[in-house]
């Protein structure tokens, strides 16, 4: 079946530029994770959505990052104003979402921001 | 801080050697503990988990990990590597009393496996 799906998966912006990133999850899940993955580092939460609820925000490193999800599916995570230290590989997961002990995360392939 | 630590950063073995990559945590508490793999230019994905029950843990691909509560450690194991093992390895937990269910990960460990 279809997994997490990210676009675009590569994209360079010019410092000051906003940026929209998409994130269509596995069909039914209704949690939905955004990370930020800098180089040579693991994954860090930025945001999670239970249908279009977000329910947690604290992993957004400033106000110029804006996430939404607003029929509970297609999720987007936007930068404003684009800085050079916002260059990572952006993951969306999304999981079952039933508060399962251990529920699996299914990652997608990332998106690679670079910002010049 | 609370973190999740990964000792080694980049592991180099032959093939047919055996594997332990450690990973220790600082949560209090029950958590969930993971192991991920990212293999070269592919999606994250889970090797195995642990959330209650027997502390060793089966994963995929002859993979197993074993918690040790005592010592806040989650370390993978295999016996027997194989090429194909050459990827990024990622231990991760959800610490206790998480208002979601976010994954704390590790920065990772680089496994090199010559032929």
């Amino acid at each position: 079946g279809a997994g997490v799906s990210q676009s675009p998966r590569y994209k360079v912006a010019k410092r000051g530029q906003d940026v929209a990133l998409r994130c269509d999850p596995i069909s039914g899940h209704v949690s939905l994770f955004w990370y930020q993955q800098a180089l040579g580092q693991g994954p860090e939460f930025l945001t999670y959505f239970q249908n279009e609820a977000q329910l947690d925000k604290s992993g957004l490193p400033s106000d110029r990052f804006f996430a939404e999800r607003p029929e509970g599916s297609v999720s987007t995570l936007k930068i404003q104003r684009t800085q050079q230290e916002d260059s990572a590989v952006y993951l969306c997961a999304s999981s079952l979402g039933w508060e399962a002990e251990g529920e699996t995360q299914y990652f997608g392939p990332g998106t690679r921001l670079l910002v010049l | 801080a609370q973190s999740v630590s990964q000792h080694n950063h980049h592991v180099i073995l032959s093939e047919a050697a055996s594997l332990e990559l450690g990973c220790n945590y600082s949560y209090g508490g029950t958590v969930n503990l993971f192991w991920y793999v990212q293999y070269p230019g592919q999606h994250l994905q889970l090797l195995l988990k642990y959330f209650s029950g027997d502390p060793l843990v089966k994963g995929i691909k002859g993979f197993e990990a074993e918690f040790i509560k005592s010592k806040f450690s989650f370390n993978l194991r295999k016996p027997s590597v194989q090429w194909s093992d050459t990827a990024e390895y990622f231990c991760a937990v959800i610490p206790p009393y998480s208002s979601a269910s976010k994954i704390i990960f590790g920065s990772g460990t680089r496994l090199s496996i010559r032929p």
